[in-house]
């Protein structure tokens, strides 16, 4: 049973430029959230995708942006990249048929901008 | 708003010793769930525990143990007699039911667990 993965593993963009993350789920699972995790810190909550649109966001800008296919999979996209976006993005996944099931989560995407 | 502090920022240990990671939360919130993740070298989040808050027995799996207070809002960790696999960072985080049935947990900013052979 795969578990949640993540592409690519490892990426660095420069200031201005835009990236794109890519996650997909474990399987089973139909809800993928993202979270940013500077270097020191706790992961913060980005946004959750369910049934291909936006459920919750977190505090963060329209920079951020993401989508979700219907095979659950799911890119998160930062455009105009700021040096303070670098971080390791982690992206999680559950099930919304199982109630308040726990997120699984992916080993992540370790972003540098320089 | 919700809030978790980890007031050790690095716990260093021999192998054997045993070890408690301290969680004090903050939450309006009459029923909230609360989560210990172990995060290995690797990046990738492991969950290890989740206790609603009506839920207040501690739990024991294995070598961890978990000991939840409303009184204090604290949901401490404990590993009884440390090896060096347990080297990580470890997080506390709550979450709120959420309307979805999906957790939005927030996590505090993590202890580093050091255990030298």
């Amino acid at each position: 049973d795969a578990g949640v993965t993540q592409s690519p593993t490892h990426l660095i963009k420069t200031r201005g430029q835009q990236v794109t993350l890519r996650c997909s789920p474990k399987s089973g699972h139909d809800t993928v959230s993202w979270y940013q995790q500077a270097l020191g810190q706790g992961p913060q909550f980005i946004f959750q995708y369910y049934e291909e649109e936006e459920r919750q966001r977190g505090n963060f800008p329209d920079r951020f942006s993401g989508h979700q296919f219907p095979n659950y999979s799911s890119e998160l996209n930062v455009n105009a990249l700021l040096l303070g976006d670098s971080a390791l993005y982690l992206c999680a996944s559950s099930s919304n048929r199982v109630y308040q099931e726990t997120q699984y989560f992916g080993p992540g995407t370790r972003l540098l901008v320089l | 708003a919700q809030k978790v502090t980890q007031a050790q920022t690095e716990i260093s240990v021999v192998e054997k010793e045993d070890v408690t990671l301290d969680c004090v939360y903050e939450t309006r919130d009459t029923t909230y769930y609360l989560f210990w993740y172990k995060q290995p070298p690797s990046g990738e989040l492991v969950f290890l525990i989740r206790r609603n808050s009506f839920d207040e027995q501690n739990e024991i799996s294995g070598r961890y143990s978990w000991n939840f207070q409303k009184s204090t809002s604290s949901f401490n960790f404990t590993i009884t007699a440390s090896q060096v696999v347990d080297s990580a960072v470890y997080f506390c985080a709550l979450s709120e039911a959420t309307a979805g049935g999906s957790y939005i947990p927030t996590f505090g900013r993590g202890t580093s667990l050091i255990v030298h052979p």
